[in-house]
């Protein structure tokens, strides 16, 4: 199985700064035939399903501010959220789909 | 409005059985693969398997294999994950999710269900 492990595992910013996450994967999930990375990140809020942000490592799904974006490429992917919002607060899943089992991160809880 | 309705919370005993649903609506429910993830307290999620119910096309996650069943009946559009017997370490959130596959494209879990918190206890 593929090994996604997030860094940091807690990270406290200040309302309007930067926060950014980043998830390292133990084999590249880039997937040649499309050259798409097959990793999302999901927003976790208490008590609720997790929330699709970003799919192919850097595509927001629809209705998802701007201020976050993903980047990175192979083993190596970052999201970031460029002014953090008060409701931005929650835990955040990396997760591969590029083999079966998908594997997630451990998940990172971001605080102000 | 696409959208995943699970069932409601359960307590049971160990060795008791349980099966768990997800019902799609909004959507061609037999089109796309619907997954079944896993949160035990406070920890993160895990993968444990998933179903295409246009044909019932079944993957399990090792660590799962064996412990679970998912099945689907695509014609009242409703996934499902059972077990035969329960034991306390599948106290959890279950959650189902869509997994968004087309045409030889995947794009990740795009709708989740609210959740089924399963307790077991004695």
């Amino acid at each position: 199985d593929i090994v996604m492990t997030q860094s940091p595992d807690s990270l406290a910013v200040s309302l309007g700064e930067r926060a950014t996450i980043n998830c390292k994967s133990s084999q590249s999930v880039l997937y040649s035939s499309n050259n798409k990375n097959y990793l999302a990140w999901y927003q976790q809020n208490p008590g609720q399903p997790p929330k699709l942000l970003i799919y192919w490592a850097s595509t927001r799904e629809s209705g998802v501010p701007d201020r976050f974006s993903g980047s990175g490429s192979g083993t190596d992917f970052t999201l970031t959220i460029s002014s953090l919002q008060a409701e931005d607060v929650a835990v955040y899943h990396c997760h591969q789909y590029y083999t079966t089992p998908g594997t997630f991160g451990q998940g990172t809880r971001l605080e102000i | 409005e696409v959208q995943l309705v699970q069932s409601g919370a359960e307590v049971k005993k160990p060795g008791e059985s349980l099966k768990i649903s997800c019902k799609g609506s909004g959507y061609s429910f037999s089109s796309y693969w619907i997954g079944w993830v896993r949160q035990m307290p406070g920890k993160g999620l895990e993968w444990v398997g998933i179903i295409h119910p246009g044909d019932s096309d079944t993957r399990y996650n090792a660590s799962f294999e064996g412990q679970v069943t998912i099945s689907a009946d695509k014609s009242i559009s409703t996934a499902y994950l059972q077990w035969s017997s329960l034991q306390a370490s599948d106290t959890a959130i279950y959650y189902c999710a869509r997994f968004k596959a087309v045409a030889n494209t995947a794009y990740g879990m795009d709708v989740w269900g609210q959740g089924t918190t399963v307790t077991v206890s004695s």
